[in-house]
């Protein structure tokens, strides 16, 4: 059926980057593009972007664009989202999502989320 | 990017009844509608995709209906393990948008 587990908790200052790992089991990792999603404190859902395990391709949400890159390891079926030049509002549980439905971006399959603080 | 507005943002329901949350987009979505539910500390749950299709091993009481700008999440007869926050999300075109969400309490 599948498992995503997900890199533990991360405290960081202003400024900083954070990178949070993804690896999968129990299905075929380049079968599946993977997304990323947060969520602040409180907060609904908000959508990063995605990667394609299998070629490498990304597509990330404007909002993110030059300060995210997802990054994939094929050889350990992890994916990777690091974010850059951190701001206390990018304070948040973040959490991989495999895109699982053939034939309609859903995301069937959640990693456990990685709260990621930001502060001085 | 579009704009998912979903109403209510909160309802009271008891066990056994019937309830429907809406969720509309700012701009035509065709049937690119997905339906979440996240319970407290957990990721979101997949239950409904493309407006109306049910995700394997979700009980029949949830349905979705809906196009273009209007969906609607219909759970047909509440049960306990039920109580929860939803949320849509349209898959139409980048960035993907959520709703801000619908929490579902006990009455």
């Amino acid at each position: 059926q599948g498992q995503l587990v997900q890199s533990g908790a991360e405290v960081k200052k202003p400024g900083a980057s954070v990178k949070v790992s993804c690896k999968s089991s129990g299905y075929t990792f380049t079968g599946y593009w993977m997304h990323w999603v947060r969520q602040a404190p409180g907060q609904g859902p908000e959508w990063m972007g995605w990667i394609n395990p299998q070629s490498g391709d990304t597509k990330y949400a404007q909002k993110f664009q030059g300060r995210v890159t997802m990054t994939r390891d094929t050889s350990i079926s992890t994916v990777f989202m690091e974010l850059r030049r951190l701001r206390s509002d990018d304070t948040a549980v973040y959490f991989c999502a495999r895109d699982g439905v053939i034939g309609a971006d859903a995301f069937d399959i959640w990693g456990q989320g990685t709260m990621l603080t930001v502060s001085s | 990017a579009i704009q998912m507005t979903q109403s209510p943002s909160s309802l009271s329901a008891s066990v056994g009844d019937r309830v429907t949350i809406t969720c509309r987009a700012s701009q035509g979505i065709r049937n690119e509608l997905v339906w979440y539910q996240q319970k407290p500390g957990k990721a979101p749950k997949l239950l409904i995709y493309a407006t109306s299709s049910l995700q394997s091993g979700v009980p029949s009481r949830f349905s979705g209906s809906g196009s273009g700008t209007d969906f609607t999440l219909t759970i047909s007869s509440l049960q306990p393990e039920d109580f929860a926050t939803y949320y849509c999300l349209q898959d139409y075109n980048y960035p993907y948008t959520f709703g801000q969400g619908t929490k579902l309490e006990i009455k």
